[in-house]
């Protein structure tokens, strides 16, 4: 089983649309967890980090479910710059900090 | 601009060959990393470190060395190249290991023929 496990996609959703991603990891033991944006030939960028009670920036909210290692992102109101790859990353704890674990990504493109 | 800035942006070399890749940060940031993303989008770490200190190294060829002379720069030399360590090479920096955002440079994209 991979460390972390994404949907590949690709979604491809109108503007306007709401879309969600899913995602898991294996190691119970990981303390923090985060959402990165990759465009196209471009360097990751953090997106959001997600917390245990949910949380939420804007049109993007973010889940963590600990007992079930599941993280999603929903995205409202898609817009055309939303097109991008979604990341979701963990990082690992005890003697692994700082050792983020990406997973293969989400390819998103919302059209016109 | 405060960043995270690697040279070469992109290297075309010959099989058996020695190259460097460059990193350097100037956000003040106590730890830096070296990423491998292959052809197949997977993202992995490869090395930090912390405070000039080696923290993770992982399962990496030791014809991969990283180098960092002070904790803004961290440098990737690879010895003798083969055709499997064409990739895009991204270096980043946090404070700090736990929770703290990773800020990537923007990647050297690395062909060996």
């Amino acid at each position: 089983r991979k460390e972390v496990e994404q949907d590949p996609g690709p979604f491809n959703v109108p503007e306007g649309a709401t879309v969600a991603f899913n995602c898991t990891y294996s190691n119970s033991a990981s303390q923090s967890f985060f959402w990165y944006r990759q465009d196209c030939r471009k360097e990751p960028k953090l997106l959001m980090s997600v917390y245990s009670s949910g949380n939420e920036d804007g049109r993007f909210t973010a889940q963590l479910n600990r007992a079930s290692q599941y993280i999603s992102l929903l995205i409202r109101d898609s817009k055309l710059s939303d097109s991008a790859t979604y990341l979701c990353v963990v990082n690992a704890g005890g003697t692994s900090y700082g050792k983020l674990t990406f997973g293969q990504g989400t390819i998103l493109t919302v059209h016109p | 601009d405060t960043a995270v800035s690697q040279t070469p942006k992109y290297l075309v070399t010959q099989m058996g060959n020695d190259k460097s890749i460059k990193c350097e940060q100037n956000l003040g940031h106590d730890t830096m990393y070296w990423y491998k993303q292959d052809s197949k989008k997977f993202l992995k770490i490869m090395f930090s470190y912390n405070n000039k200190e080696l923290i993770i190294n992982e399962t990496v060829p030791n014809r991969f060395s990283p180098k960092s002379p002070d904790k803004a720069h961290l440098n990737l030399h690879i010895n003798s190249l083969e055709l499997g360590d064409s990739a895009v090479y991204f270096c980043a920096s946090s404070q700090g290991q736990r929770h703290n955002e990773q800020f990537f440079g923007p990647g050297t994209r690395l062909t060996v023929l």
